[in-house]
């Protein structure tokens, strides 16, 4: 099993829709959690962190933990074509290492 | 901006080149890390370098050599490359007991 499961996609969504994406991770000691948006051909840009379970919003983004699911979730309100990236989920699996998802790649639609 | 610094941004090189890509950062992140990544995944762990030593090394070739001169600076030098070898090569600070990391904005390497 992967420590870190997301699903690749692709997502496309028209303007102003909410997006969800979603990982699941395998074990339930992992507490550090973090999005990440990449456009094409540039480094990820860090969006959300999170060490809790619960919400945490920034803006039009929300980040979710579930620990008793072992499920991260990021919800992207009133979405623009600029939000049209590949977002990766990461969790610190041990020590100084991340572990990423495969990234979702999201289009949002004029 | 971005508080990590990759130089080149672009790199073509022959498979016998020897080169060497560049990191800088002045944010005193203690951790710095080189990632790889191919088309459409995530990024892989290369390296890990914890207060300027080598604390993971993901069981890379070694035609890949990573060197941290100091706490700003992280070097990844190559050499005798292959084909399969071109990808974006990324690298990351790292800032407290978490370890979120930030990322430059990559080096794109093509090995011929």
């Amino acid at each position: 099993q992967k420590e870190v499961e997301q699903d690749p996609g692709p997502l496309s969504v028209p303007e102003g829709a909410i997006v969800s994406l979603n990982c699941t991770y395998s074990n339930s000691a992992f507490q550090y959690f973090m999005w990440y948006r990449q456009y094409s051909r540039k480094g990820p840009e860090l969006l959300m962190y999170t060490y809790s379970s619960g919400n945490k919003e920034d803006g039009r983004f929300t980040a979710q933990v579930d620990k008793s699911s072992k499920y991260i979730s990021l919800f992207i309100r009133d979405s623009q074509p600029s939000d049209s990236a590949t977002y990766l989920c990461a969790i610190q699996t041990s020590g100084s290492r991340l572990t990423f998802g495969e990234g979702t790649q999201l289009t949002v639609n004029p | 901006d971005t508080e990590v610094t990759q130089t080149p941004k672009h790199l073509v090189m022959g498979m016998t080149n020897k080169k060497s890509l560049k990191c800088e950062q002045h944010m005193g992140h203690r951790a710095m890390y080189w990632y790889k990544q191919k088309a459409k995944k995530p990024p892989e762990l290369m390296f890990v370098y914890s207060y300027e030593k080598l604390s993971i090394n993901e069981s890379v070739p070694s035609r890949f050599s990573p060197e941290c001169p100091n706490s700003s600076l992280l070097n990844l030098h190559l050499h005798a490359l292959q084909p399969e070898d071109s990808a974006l090569y990324l690298c990351a600070g790292g800032r407290g007991g978490s370890e979120r990391a930030f990322f430059g904005q990559g080096t794109r390497l093509t090995v011929v």
